[in-house]
């Protein structure tokens, strides 16, 4: 099993360029969620998908937007990218509904500039 | 707002002693609380959940510790090793949220041989 799987591993944009990180389970789990960590912030969720079909904002949702496609994928779009916006990008799926006790696994993470 | 703190950014000890990290909460009562590590150009990795009505939790050489009513988690690392060397992460899961972690910053552990 591969895990939770992320592209790209490095991008670079322009400010205001779209782009769309991909990411996909094997594990048959049912949530999914999307992370952004920055020096000093610790990680901050942006949204997540507690079952295919749905999805919710997170801390942080503002100039993204998500699809979850089916069971096993969840994309995490930047329609018009900011500087702000330079940061990790983490997903991670889990395998209850919201159970709470899940582990969440992660992916190894997008590292993205917007100049 | 719900407040995560680790005690400190970064954390220095030798080789063979107990590595103790501190998590405090504020604001609400989390219904589980994760710890996680996390190496460099990595995604966190699971390593220990305690729930709200244990005291302690233990996996080889960790130890998860939970006091509602201090409103804090330690997380130990006895007879560290320098492979220990990582940030690690508390994160919280409040009742009403099920599903969704709140993370703390990470304290980073170095472990010198």
């Amino acid at each position: 099993n591969a895990g939770v799987t992320q592209t790209p591993k490095f991008q670079v944009l322009k400010t205001g360029q779209s782009m769309t990180l991909q990411c996909a389970q094997d594990m048959n789990h049912n949530s999914m969620y999307w992370y952004r960590q920055d020096p000093g912030m610790g990680l901050r969720l942006i949204y997540y998908s507690a079952s295919e079909g749905t999805t919710d904002k997170g801390e942080v949702p503002n100039g993204y937007n998500v699809s979850r496609l089916n069971k096993r994928e969840f994309s995490l779009r930047l329609e018009s990218a900011a500087p702000s916006q330079t940061s990790v990008y983490f997903c991670a799926s889990s395998g209850g509904q919201g159970a709470g006790t899940d582990t969440q696994y992660f992916g190894p993470g997008t590292r993205l500039t917007v100049l | 707002s719900q407040k995560i703190e680790q005690n400190s950014e970064a954390l220095n000890i030798q080789e063979g002693k107990t590595a103790t990290l501190t998590c405090n909460y504020t604001n609400y009562s989390p219904a589980y609380l994760q710890w996680y590590r996390q190496d460099p150009g990595r995604g966190p990795v699971f390593l220990l959940l305690i729930r709200e009505n244990e005291k302690e939790k233990r996996k080889e050489r960790l130890k998860v510790t939970f006091d509602t009513t201090l409103k804090q988690s330690l997380f130990h690392i006895t007879a560290s090793q320098p492979a220990d060397s990582a940030t690690y992460l508390c994160a919280l899961v409040r009742g009403s949220t099920l599903g969704r972690l709140y993370f703390g910053r990470g304290t980073q552990l170095t472990v010198w041989p």
